[in-house]
């Protein structure tokens, strides 16, 4: 079934550490993104990508880094977490054209302690 | 540039009574439109879609927008309000094909319903 998926769903972990959080989407869709979303705030786009090889920097500074080496995956890492880096993660994918529907993943919250 | 503006964060109705979520854009050129609904501790699903084609769009669970050009808006509602409605929605607006195919979301309304 094509889908998109992020794991892990929760996670809380000590300042300092460093962490992944895995997106992957079977839909073989080019267009990926990552939002960071606090509760009951709005969505700000922090990474996306067109493709393999391809990312850029979203609308909100974050001092996580993205990669996109496969096209079904693109995971988010942060080197160094801390207290402020606490909120929810959803990862999207669409379709290249034309009208950009983008489908979620059940998202990450992560609790920096 | 493109902007949403959702009116009213919070909107409470009862079960039964109907449900009206405003929604209004701001874009130079004609633009896609989208509701989506989000559960607690979940990701964004799509309710419904204006893609150029029928003004008055139906989605999914009984909700229904109407593209209004003249008064740049895409309000969401639904006749009769269930208490399964409940949850945050998103409006959001994109230019489509030929662009970043970037989102922009508007703030979000959350939707009350009491029994």
């Amino acid at each position: 079934e094509a889908d998109i998926y992020q794991t892990p769903r929760y996670l809380v972990i000590g300042t300092g550490k460093k962490i992944t959080l895995e997106c992957s989407q079977t839909m073989g869709h080019d267009k990926m993104y990552w939002y960071q979303q606090d509760p009951g705030m709005e969505l700000h786009l922090i990474h996306y990508s067109y493709g393999v090889n391809s990312t850029e920097k979203g609308d909100l500074s974050s001092e996580s880094t993205v990669s996109r080496i496969r096209t079904e995956h693109f995971p988010l890492t942060l080197e160094s977490a801390r207290p402020s880096h606490t909120s929810q993660y959803l990862c999207a994918s669409s379709e290249r054209v034309p009208y950009n529907e983008q489908f979620f993943g059940p998202g990450t919250r992560l609790t920096v302690l | 540039a493109q902007s949403v503006t959702q009116l009213g964060s919070h909107v409470s109705v009862s079960e039964g009574a109907l449900v009206l979520l405003r929604c209004n854009y701001s874009s130079s050129v004609p633009p896609y439109l989208f509701w989506y609904v989000q559960y607690p501790n979940q990701g964004l699903q799509l309710l419904l879609k204006y893609t150029s084609a029928a003004t008055l769009v139906k989605g999914i669970n009984g909700f229904e927008a109407e593209f209004k050009k003249s008064e740049t808006s895409f309000h969401l509602t639904k006749p009769s309000a269930h208490m399964s409605d409940a949850a945050e929605y998103f409006c959001a607006v994109t230019l489509g094909s030929g662009n970043t195919g970037k989102l922009i979301f508007g703030q979000g309304t959350t939707l009350q319903v009491k029994p």
